[in-house]
């Protein structure tokens, strides 16, 4: 059965950095797209990042770029969003998702998501 | 960087069928758009409903249909149901970077 797994969230001060993993069992890993969706308390989702299967091509929404980094290491079945320049408003249940293919990127599977608390 | 409209929110009866839409700031959403739906119920995690317009994912319950209507992405539910009460939302991708609609929040009533 596959599975996704995040970990990494937490409590961190404003300007602070976080890195998020996610896990990936039960499927051939490198041959998928992933991505990062987040959903702040009582409101929308909101897509962040995605990566393709090979890690070569990276896309990020604007409200992040230049802060945060997708990354992967397909050696190790794993995912990153390396955060920096933390803000208020990063604040939010962060999902990892798995694409349907190696350049599919868009949300086919879901983790249960990991919860980063942006607060002095 | 383009925005994602869909209707705040609608209600539908049991039984009824109702349609929800997604359309693009930048013009008429299209295959190349990917367009996808998720549902969401309160406390849960978001789940895929359709993918790439009219797919459905092996949990899609078949009264669930999508398509491309009038310029915008669309959701149909055909016989809706007590359990079809939720938010549900949809994304476009625009050369690789998605974007989420604000979500339709569906009353089942």
């Amino acid at each position: 059965e596959e599975q996704l797994l995040e970990s990494g969230g937490g409590l961190v001060q404003p300007g602070g950095s976080l890195r998020l993993s996610c896990v990936a069992s039960g499927l051939t890993f490198s041959g998928y797209g992933m991505s990062w969706v987040r959903q702040a308390p009582g409101k929308g989702l909101e897509w962040v990042s995605a990566i393709l299967g090979s890690g070569d091509s990276t896309y990020y929404a604007n409200s992040v770029k230049g802060r945060f980094t997708i990354s992967r290491d397909n050696s190790k079945n794993t995912m990153y969003l390396q955060m920096n320049s933390l803000r208020a408003e990063d604040t939010a249940e962060y999902f990892c998702a798995k694409g349907r293919g190696i350049s599919a990127t868009a949300p086919y599977s879901w983790g249960q998501g990991t919860l980063v608390t942006v607060s002095s | 960087q383009a925005v994602v409209t869909q209707e705040p929110s609608l209600t539908v009866s049991p039984g009824g069928t109702v349609t929800l839409t997604c359309g693009s700031s930048t013009g008429a959403v299209t295959s190349r758009h990917y367009p996808y739906w998720f549902q969401q119920k309160p406390g849960q995690v978001p789940r895929t409903l359709i993918y790439d317009v009219s797919d459905k994912h092996s949990w899609t319950p078949a009264r669930f249909s999508g398509s491309l209507l009038g310029g915008k992405a669309a959701l149909t539910l055909s016989g809706a149901q007590p359990e079809d009460e939720a938010e549900y939302y949809c994304s476009l991708f625009y050369s690789g970077v998605g974007i989420f609609g604000g979500g339709t929040k569906l009353t089942v009533l």
